[in-house]
């Protein structure tokens, strides 16, 4: 099963707002409600920002939300700040071959 | 605190085993399924095995299936991921991660994540 399709970089000015798009198929993002995503910092463990779909654990800023449209889900990052700068992954459980799948990554940088 | 602690990396050549060991603390482990997620130096992450709260299910991801066994002690808040026949592409970090919701089989999303133990394979 191949890994869901994010870009491979994003950018964007303190204060703008971003979208990362994560692309599947019907197996995963497109069957089932369970798209989570991470953000991850170099050398560090990822940290959940999002899971099913939409939810923000406690403690997560509102500036990050989350959608989904068929196979493709999306994260929002709003009024962008330095310390957004990290790396962010998609992920999905499956069905077939696998349990779960993550994207690639998306850098994300704020200039 | 809430924490998940990963152990057992190490350098081994390519054909050998290792054992890696997840210790948790701070809550209820054996109410929740663990997962295991690597990360190959400079690459993204790649999903790799799941154990269910009551160890009684698992799964695999393909490129490990049936080299790789996951099992759990809940008497000693611990997972563990029995590695054989190791491949140079199976170097990277490893990380346990907790299923967030109780009593659940799924992949809704890992909320606590331990630090990652490094593995490197190469003769």
């Amino acid at each position: 099963q191949s890994a869901l399709t994010q870009p491979a970089s994003v950018s964007g000015s303190p204060g703008q707002s971003i979208t990362i798009s994560c692309t599947g198929t019907s197996s995963d993002v497109g069957g089932n409600n369970f798209v989570s995503w991470y953000q991850q910092y170099p050398g560090k463990a990822p940290k959940l920002i999002i899971f099913e779909v939409t939810n923000r654990p406690s403690g997560v800023s509102n500036r990050f939300s989350a959608s989904k449209s068929g196979n493709t889900a999306s994260l929002t990052i709003s009024g962008l700040q330095a310390e957004d700068e990290a790396d962010y992954y998609c992920s999905s459980y499956a069905t077939g071959d696998t349990f779960a799948v993550f994207g690639g990554g998306t850098k994300l940088t704020v200039l | 605190q809430v924490q998940l602690v990963e152990s057992g990396g190490g350098v081994v050549q390519p054909g050998k085993s290792l054992r890696l060991s997840c210790a948790a603390s701070g809550f209820s482990f054996s109410n929740y399924a663990i997962h295991w997620v690597r990360q190959a130096p400079g690459k993204g992450l790649e999903w790799v095995a799941v154990i269910s709260y009551d160890g009684g299910s698992n799964f695999y991801a393909g490129s490990v299936r049936g080299r790789f066994t996951i099992s759990r002690d809940n008497s000693k808040s611990t997972v563990f991921l029995q590695m054989n026949t190791l491949r140079p592409e199976d170097s990277g970090v490893y990380y346990c991660g907790r299923l967030y919701s109780q009593y659940d089989f799924n992949f809704y999303g890992l909320d606590v994540w331990g630090q990652g133990t490094k593995v490197t394979v190469s003769s």
